[in-house]
């Protein structure tokens, strides 16, 4: 079953404009990783946030994490057509076998 | 950095065939290798996981029978869809981690599956 619920679901934006998405889940984790995937291809890694950190940048994104709330967000500053694609968070649960748990996505259309 | 290849990337087969799905970790020892599968539209929803030279452990609904898994070697792991049916056409995705995780977890491109 999933462990993460992402929202929203869709998001048109204009080229420039800043997206943000959210991701909700619902045990306690070890870390939660983003990941981007470009229509029909695989998953390329984002960045992860550790349990004990509540907010990391790489680039133009910048991921926070509420371990009260159970909750992150994935922000894409300065958005280009090229950040067209779904993104997914994804939770480490820590447990023997270090499986990843998926949330059900945000579609992110940047329009040029 | 690690990468997986996955092969084939897309693959046409009639109903009652089997198919079998590589992924190779080019530069690293994929000591776990987790299949995933994703309908259209969707989230990836783990199969199985699988540790090399070990029986994969799979996820509840999944039946091993019908998607054997092979993991002989660290830079090998095969997915085979016996007996396929449409409603198995899917996208399938692989992801290998090595003891440790030291790359985290790296993803193969995919497999488009459709069975006719």
């Amino acid at each position: 079953s999933q462990q993460g619920e992402e929202d929203p679901q869709a998001l048109s934006i204009q080229e420039g404009e800043n997206a943000t998405m959210n991701c909700s889940y619902k045990t306690s984790i070890n870390n939660l990783q983003w990941y981007r995937q470009n229509s029909g291809r695989g998953l390329v890694h984002l960045i992860l946030i550790r349990s004990n950190e509540r907010e990391k940048h790489s680039g133009r994104l910048r991921v926070t994490l509420d371990t009260s709330k159970k909750s992150s967000s994935l922000l894409i500053t300065a958005s280009r057509a090229a950040d067209t694609a779904s993104y997914f968070c994804a939770t480490d649960l820590g447990a023997a076998g270090n499986k990843l748990t998926f949330g059900g996505g945000t579609r992110v259309l940047v329009k040029p | 950095g690690a990468v997986v290849s996955q092969h084939p990337s897309w693959v046409i087969c009639k109903s009652g065939t089997s198919v079998k799905i590589e992924c190779r970790s080019l530069d690293f020892q994929a000591t776990t290798m987790f299949w995933y599968r994703q309908f259209p539209k969707q989230s990836l929803m783990l199969m199985a996981t699988s540790n090399e030279g070990s029986k994969a452990t799979y996820e509840q609904g999944v039946e091993k029978d019908k998607f054997l898994i092979n993991h002989a070697s660290l830079t090998l792991s095969t997915l085979t869809v016996t007996s396929a049916h449409p409603e198995d056409s899917s996208f399938y995705i692989c992801s290998a981690g090595d003891r440790g995780y030291r790359y985290g977890y790296t993803f193969g491109s995919g497999t488009r599956l459709t069975v006719v």
